[in-house]
């Protein structure tokens, strides 16, 4: 059963740069699954972020992509998410997700992290 | 940007009703449809892939059809526990989208 553990910091300065991590348990990141971030605003639906694949491609939504990377760490079986000039409307719970590539949706999910954008 | 958009906001049943929630796209996302189910406080929760199959583990008192742009997840004989917000997306297009959810509350 593969697992998905985020992990970083729960508060942000408006205008710094939110990063956290994915550790994946159960399961090799370098596998044919996309590895994805899905964030929850208070109150609000569910908005996707972005994915990488084991290749190190990566698809972004387009809202953010001038200020979100990806990345992923194959020795440490873990992927990354990097969102810069956060400002209050990115304060959220972020999730990552994995996607088997295909026809398939996200089937594991971590619990998420809530993300504090203040000063 | 694909919009998805689910019917109804919310909707108020009884446990042992049948539920019936849609979802349509904004245009054609083929058969690139899910569904999850989400509850207070927690993770979503992945049901059903390509529109109709279900994810490891899900009971198949949760359904779902559809093609083309029009889509709904039925949930037969409703328990206390299936009381939550359900969400659709498509993963048909770049950027992958949420409909806006539908909560399920008891009556």
């Amino acid at each position: 059963q593969v697992q998905l553990q985020e992990s970083g910091p729960g508060l942000v300065k408006p205008s710094g740069t939110l990063s956290l991590t994915c550790a994946v348990s159960g399961g090799s990141i370098s596998s044919s699954n996309w590895w994805s971030w899905v964030r929850q605003r208070p109150g609000k639906g569910l908005e996707w972020i972005g994915e990488i694949y084991d290749t190190g491609t990566t698809n972004y939504n387009s809202s953010l992509k001038s200020r979100v990377t990806i990345s992923r760490d194959r020795t440490k079986n873990q992927f990354s998410l990097r969102l810069t000039s956060v400002t209050a409307a990115d304060t959220a719970v972020y999730f990552c997700a994995r996607k088997p590539s295909g026809e398939y949706s996200i089937d594991f999910w971590g619990q998420g992290t809530l993300v504090t954008v203040s000063s | 940007d694909i919009q998805m958009t689910q019917s109804p906001s919310s909707l108020s049943a009884s446990v042992g009703d049948r539920v019936t929630i849609t979802c349509r796209a904004s245009q054609g996302i083929r058969n690139y449809l899910a569904w999850f189910q989400q509850k207070p406080g927690k993770a979503p929760k992945s049901l059903i892939y390509a529109t109709s199959r279900l994810q490891s583990g899900v009971p198949s008192k949760f359904s779902g059809s559809g093609s083309g742009t029009d889509f709904t997840l039925t949930i037969s004989s409703l328990q206390p526990e299936d009381f939550a917000t359900y969400y659709c997306q498509q993963y048909d297009n770049y950027p992958i989208t949420f409909g806006q959810g539908t909560r399920l509350e008891i009556k």
